[in-house]
Formats: structure tokens, sequence, C-alpha cells
């Protein structure tokens, strides 16, 4: 069954440092997200994406939040300066249609910690 | 007001239990609903989405109220490994972002 792939699964970083984190879409679908799950509270939207650019950024997704399709397969999440409470687990979700029309299929997860 | 709110629980029921869940929605122009399911430090996985004319699946029932704009969940004889964390979701219809609600936590007790 096709999934959603995320590195890395956990990742510790000092505060001020940048992090990467890494996803691989459903090879056939168009819409990409990016979600955050701060421990114990619930899921955020940060951003979505279609047609290799951004279509939709919630107030979370400052100028310290990037995002890239490098190349055909790849869609990354960049936090340019970490702060504390950048700590969560991030999801990815992609999606095969728009408008919420289409189920979302997340990866399992990056757990970022900043110390 | 939240765009999504439910009651966080916990609901702690005993196997072949029938448990609801209750979600609101704030933004009358939401066009898509849907109930996922997440289990302890997992990611959430597509329950059932949620049509206006409500629907069932297995022991699983759904329902929408656009007048209320309430969405309910009916579980029905609850297994042990129904135990887990509902998400209720919703789109507005006009963009890509779904709102979550902060989820219900059910577990099944032996």
């Amino acid at each position: 069954e096709p999934e959603v792939t995320q590195t890395p699964s956990h990742q510790v970083t000092q505060m001020g440092q940048e992090v990467i984190l890494r996803c691989v879409p459903i090879s056939n679908h168009l819409y990409f997200y990016w979600y955050r799950q701060i421990l114990g509270q619930k899921v955020e939207f940060l951003v979505s994406f279609y047609n290799n650019e951004i279509s939709e950024k919630s107030e979370i997704f400052d100028d310290q939040f990037s995002v890239e399709r490098p190349d055909g397969s790849n869609f990354t999440l960049k936090i340019r300066s970490t702060k504390l409470e950048d700590s969560a687990m991030y999801f990815c979700a992609s999606s095969d249609r728009s408008g919420g029309t289409g189920e979302l299929f997340f990866g399992e997860g990056s757990r970022l910690t900043v110390l | 007001r939240k765009e999504v709110e439910q009651d966080p629980g916990p609901f702690n029921v005993p196997e072949g239990a029938t448990v609801a869940f209750n979600c609101t929605y704030s933004n009358s122009a939401s066009q898509s609903f849907f109930w996922y399911r997440q289990d302890c430090r997992k990611e959430p996985k597509l329950l059932m989405s949620v049509y206006s004319s409500g629907n069932e699946d297995g022991r699983f029932t759904a329902q929408l109220n656009r007048a209320s704009q309430y969405i309910s969940l009916l579980i029905r004889d609850s297994k042990l490994s129904d135990s887990a964390t509902y998400l209720c979701v919703v789109n507005r219809g006009t963009g890509n972002q779904f709102y979550f609600g902060t989820g219900t936590s059910l577990t099944v007790i032996p």
C-alpha cells in the first residue's frame, strides 16, 4: 500500500539551529501539507502546497518556516532558527484531491526536540 | 471561537458498549467533514468521511447536522482495539486547509 514517508523520525537540535524535515508523499498525489502537533495538543495546520507553490499557510507558518519540493519526490520543511516552542511532532500529508474532497494520508511524523 | 470543538473526554467504556462523540464547527460554509483516528504517538488515519445523509461503516455511524453545525460519531459494540483518540476534521471547501478538533480520547475496558 502506498504511504507517505518522513525522515528523520526524531531530531534533537539546539535552539537557533536550522532543521530540515523531509517527506516523500504518495507518488500520484498532487497536494502536500505540513501539520504539527505539540505533545498533548491538537493537530495544527502549517502549510499546503500545490503546483510547486504554497497554496495556503497558517499564522504559525512565519518567516522562520519554508517549504520546498526540490525534485519530483521530496517535500521538505525547513525551520531556519529553531525555538523551544517549535518542539513538536511534524506530520507531512498528501492528498490526490483538493478542497477537502480527498483523504489526507499522513506520514508517521518527525519528532523535533529543541533544547 | 475555535474552528472545531470536541469534548476531550476521556471516555472509558466497557467492551461491547455503545459510545457517541460530538463535534461542532464554527464556519457555516464548511463543506467536508471527517472523523480521523489517532493512536498514541502515531499519525492520524482516516476513519470515515461524513456525508450529509449520514453514513455507516460496520460498527461506526457518522451523522452531520448542517443546521446545528454538528457532527457525531457512534461506535457500537466497542472493542478493545477501538481505544484511541478520535479527531473531528472539517474543511471549508474553499481551500486546502483542514481544521482539526482537539480529539476525544476513548478507552475501552475489558
